[in-house]
């Protein structure tokens, strides 16, 4: 069964430029989550979807990032401008379902430098 | 306030030793689930083990199991006969059932480092 695709790998851009992350969930999971991982730090949820509908998006900073899924697939997070801070790697992760047992399952991320 | 703490930023230990990697978490709900992920240095988020707060015994999924003292509040991994390619950042996380959505809530992790 194949894994979380992600791209690109890696990501170079100067501040205020314009950014998107591609993700590709494992095949049949509903739910769909997009995480920053700071270096150093753990991953915090950015943006969590349910098929195509949006769960959770608290801790999105909306003047900047935006994120779709459409069709209930794939998904796009863009950063539009990028700041330094947004230096960071994006994971994108899928579950099956809802519930304390569903587990996610984690791409190998974006690396995003912004310069 | 931090949900999940882990205290011991490194870990050193050697091949063949067991090594314990401390959590400990902070939750009012009484249904949530507890994970432990590997994250080399490739980057991947490498799902390990489970508990749920429900369950009565400790997990156990290879050379990982989970030592979950539910009143303590504490689901430290414990890693046994260590090999060289465990040395990565390892992860607590935890999912609060209750919560609108179902992601996970992360530790700020642990560095293992496995010698020779």
């Amino acid at each position: 069964e194949a894994g979380v695709a992600q791209s690109p790998r890696y990501k170079i851009i100067e501040k205020r430029q314009s950014v998107a992350f591609w993700c590709n969930p494992i095949s049949g999971h509903a739910t769909l989550y997009w995480y920053q991982q700071i270096l150093g730090q753990g991953p915090k949820l950015l943006i969590q979807f349910q098929n195509n509908g949006v769960v959770d998006d608290s801790q999105l900073p909306k003047d900047r990032f935006s994120a779709e899924r459409l069709k209930g697939v794939d998904s796009t997070l863009k950063i539009q401008p990028a700041k330094l801070e947004d230096s960071a790697v994006y994971l994108c992760a899928s579950s099956s379902g809802q519930g304390a047992a569903d587990t996610q399952y984690f791409g190998p991320g974006t690396r995003l430098t912004v310069l | 306030a931090q949900k999940i703490t882990q205290t011991q930023p490194g870990m050193f230990v050697q091949e063949k030793e067991a090594v314990t990697l401390d959590c400990t978490y902070d939750t009012s709900d009484q249904s949530y689930g507890l994970f432990w992920y590997k994250q080399p240095s490739s980057g991947e988020m490498i799902f390990l083990i489970y508990q749920g707060s429900y369950d009565e015994q400790n997990a156990t999924e290879g050379r990982y199991s989970l030592n979950f003292q539910k009143a303590r509040k504490s689901a430290n991994l414990v890693i046994s006969a260590s090999q060289l390619g465990d040395s990565a950042m390892y992860f607590c996380a935890m999912r609060e059932v209750n919560q609108a959505g179902t992601a996970l809530i992360f530790g700020k992790g642990t560095t293992l480092s496995v010698s020779s």
